[in-house]
């Protein structure tokens, strides 16, 4: 098993760019999600998903969208960058949404660290 | 107001002895399941132990173990016998309830230090 692949690792943007940040699993979980990590605060939710077919707004889901057409894939595309999204971004998937350590173990991907200009 | 908090920014600890790393959570659902992940220099996020709200035993994993002090809403991490690998940040996270799903929420994480 891969687990939770993230691409580019990298990725530098002009002001005013789009791009899409690529996220896949090959461990059938249902639950997954994107991740900003900024210096002094933590990991924020910004975009999850349940299942195919099924998104919902995290904590700051601004000038980002999603969508979940397989169980496999999450892309999360930045629709207008801003220096302000620059950070580095998880995706991560679960088994469920369950709280319990069976299904809510988070499995992290290595991570795609953006620059913004 | 912060659903997790972890109130030491940086923590310096020696070679083979123990360190508490604490957390505490804020929740009103009777269901939460609360997490430590270690991310080490190389920045990969490392799942290390979990506890559950329902559980009555501390949750044990090798070195790691979780004091869960449900009346106080705390669920600081233990590490025993440190050591230099064990340098890296460490984020506390709960899962509750919102709505239909469970949300994962992280705290801001603290920054460990072992020393020779």
């Amino acid at each position: 098993n891969a687990g939770v692949t993230q691409t580019p690792k990298f990725q530098v943007l002009k002001t005013g760019q789009s791009m899409t940040l690529q996220c896949a699993q090959d461990m059938n979980h249902e639950y997954m999600s994107w991740y900003r990590q900024d210096p002094g605060m933590g990991l924020r939710l910004i975009h999850y998903s349940v299942g195919a077919g099924i998104t919902d707004q995290g904590e700051v889901p601004n000038g980002y969208n999603v969508s979940r057409s397989t169980t496999e894939d999450f892309p999360l595309r930045l629709l207008s960058a801003a220096p302000s999204q620059t950070s580095v971004y998880f995706c991560a998937s679960t088994r469920s949404g369950d709280p319990g350590l069976a299904y809510g173990e988070q499995f992290f991907g290595p991570g795609t660290r953006l620059t913004v200009l | 107001a912060q659903k997790i908090t972890q109130t030491q920014p940086g923590m310096f600890v020696q070679e083979k002895e123990a360190v508490t790393l604490d957390c505490t959570y804020d929740t009103s659902d009777p269901s939460y399941g609360l997490f430590w992940y270690k991310q080490p220099s190389s920045g990969e996020m490392i799942f290390l132990i979990y506890q559950g709200s329902y559980d009555q035993q501390n949750a044990t994993e090798g070195r790691y173990s979780l004091n869960f002090q449900k009346a106080r809403k705390s669920a600081n991490l233990v590490i025993s016998a440190s050591q230099l690998g064990d340098s890296a940040m460490y984020f506390c996270a709960m899962r509750e309830k919102n709505g239909g799903s469970y949300i994962p929420t992280f705290g801001r994480g603290t920054s460990l230090i072992v020393h020779p």
